[in-house]
């Protein structure tokens, strides 16, 4: 079928070596902010989150730091590993919660 | 816990049929169901929110007679695209909120292909 938007950045790593995925959002009044992993033919899965009040917070493996200076949020993986290889969304959300604007995305690929 | 489901994962459909896609939330109450398009290599495009029991709202540029969106209950929602064309083909995605609506919970899509 007829494509439309953006096509993905893409990101690839050794393996072992460390990522860091980017991603602005727009609207500075956006108050919780969420990054997904999608593999292919999959729908997205949870990662990590953050609230506006916070300006790091970590995971296994994964760290997302916010700065709402300039409105950017950053996923980094640690030793990443080749099941890490997958399209990763940032999304951040508005006020009641409906209103969910995703980023474009990055395709992540791991090089054994 | 919240997990959701669809189906069918794959769908192939002759030009002119009409095709439903259903969104199941297994294990709590969706007050809300979102439902995306994507094609590959890109991002999610949200077609349209609809909350139980009421009409959906659909996304600028998004026909509502073509993707029929009905959200019955409040583990159930479904998208029909009727009369599909092979411009139809693509990854439809849905994910539901509970009532905290903090986050969005995938389900793992559907892959429509229309010949």
């Amino acid at each position: 079928g007829e494509s439309v938007g953006l096509h993905l950045p893409t990101l690839s790593v050794q393996e072992g070596d460390n990522s860091i995925i980017n991603c602005a959002y727009s609207n500075s009044a956006s108050d919780y902010f969420i990054w997904y992993k999608q593999e292919s033919g999959k729908g997205p899965q949870f990662i990590i989150d953050i609230r506006s009040n916070m300006d790091k917070r970590q995971g296994q493996r994964v760290t997302v730091l916010l700065n709402k200076t300039v409105k950017h949020l950053s996923l980094q993986i640690a030793a990443t590993q080749p099941g890490d290889s997958a399209v990763y969304f940032c999304a951040e959300i508005l006020g009641s919660g409906n209103q969910f604007y995703f980023g474009t995305g990055t395709s992540l690929t791991v090089i054994p | 816990g919240a997990v959701v489901s669809q189906h069918p994962s794959r769908v192939i459909c002759k030009s002119g049929t009409s095709v439903k896609i259903e969104c199941r939330s297994l294990d709590f109450q969706a007050t809300t169901m979102f439902w995306y398009r994507q094609f590959p290599k890109q991002s999610l495009m949200l077609m349209a929110t609809s909350n139980e029991g009421s009409k959906a709202t659909y996304e600028q540029g998004v026909e509502k007679d073509k993707f029929l969106i009905n959200h019955a209950s409040l583990t159930l929602s479904t998208l029909t695209v009727t009369s599909a064309h092979p411009e139809d083909s693509s990854f439809y995605i849905c994910s539901a909120s509970d009532a905290r609506e903090d986050e969005q919970f995938f389900g793992p899509g559907t892959r429509l292909t229309v010949l």
